[in-house]
């Protein structure tokens, strides 16, 4: 079963930096290209960026390229997303994604919440 | 960035009524528009890429149709597991993005 489990959110400071993880199971990890996208509390989704299956590229919404970096390790399966300089804006539900064929995604974790407040 | 219009935001039937969502794309995105919907509790789930393409494990009385700008999911003979929030997302181009959402309700 494919799994996508997501951690490292939580109520964090403005300007603070935080670095969320998402583990991968049920896959090989190193085949798939993976993204992630973010839910605020609105509901509204927003596609933050993706890196390709070896780590060698990646792609940013613009509004974000300057704050967040996107990386993995293969070897532990893992899917990381950098937040520096976070503002209250950041604040929402984390997700990290499998694409699937022509970057559709098609395994999504249960997400992480991440609070930006003082 | 190609803006993408979803219509209604709510939308409220019984089971066993058909219902349909739209998504209207900024500029062309060819065929390249996804559906997922949303429940409490559960993994976000793909229900079609490529505008018609019935991802594995869609049930068939979701539909999708369109090209280009206007893009339409479908769902016949609702079951009860289907009231939830639908999202379109375009993955023609970068940034990918996402329409506001679609609450499907229990009239």
């Amino acid at each position: 079963e494919v799994q996508l489990v997501e951690s490292g959110g939580g109520l964090v400071q403005p300007g603070a930096s935080l670095k969320l993880s998402c583990v991968a199971s049920g896959f090989t990890f190193s085949d798939y290209w993976m993204s992630w996208v973010r839910q605020t509390p609105g509901k509204t989704m927003e596609w933050i960026g993706d890196i390709k299956y070896d780590g060698s590229y990646t792609n940013y919404a613009p509004s974000l390229k300057n704050r967040f970096t996107i990386s993995r390790d293969n070897a532990k399966s893992t899917l990381y997303l950098q937040m520096s300089n976070v503002r209250s804006e950041d604040t929402a539900t984390y997700y990290c994604t499998r694409y699937y064929g022509y970057n559709c995604m098609d395994a999504w974790g249960q997400g992480a919440s991440v609070t930006v407040s003082s | 960035d190609v803006q993408m219009t979803q219509s209604p935001s709510n939308l409220a039937a019984s089971p066993g009524e058909s219902v349909s969502i739209n998504c209207k794309a900024s500029k062309s995105i060819s065929k390249y528009l996804a559906w997922y919907q949303q429940k409490p509790g559960k993994a976000n789930k793909l229900l079609i890429y490529s505008g018609s393409t019935l991802q594995s494990g869609t049930p068939s009385r979701f539909s999708g149709s369109g090209s280009g700008t206007d893009f339409t999911l479908t769902i016949r003979n609702l079951e009860p597991e289907d009231f939830g929030l639908y999202y379109c997302q375009q993955h023609n181009e970068y940034p990918y993005t996402f329409g506001a959402g679609t609450k499907l309700e229990l009239k």
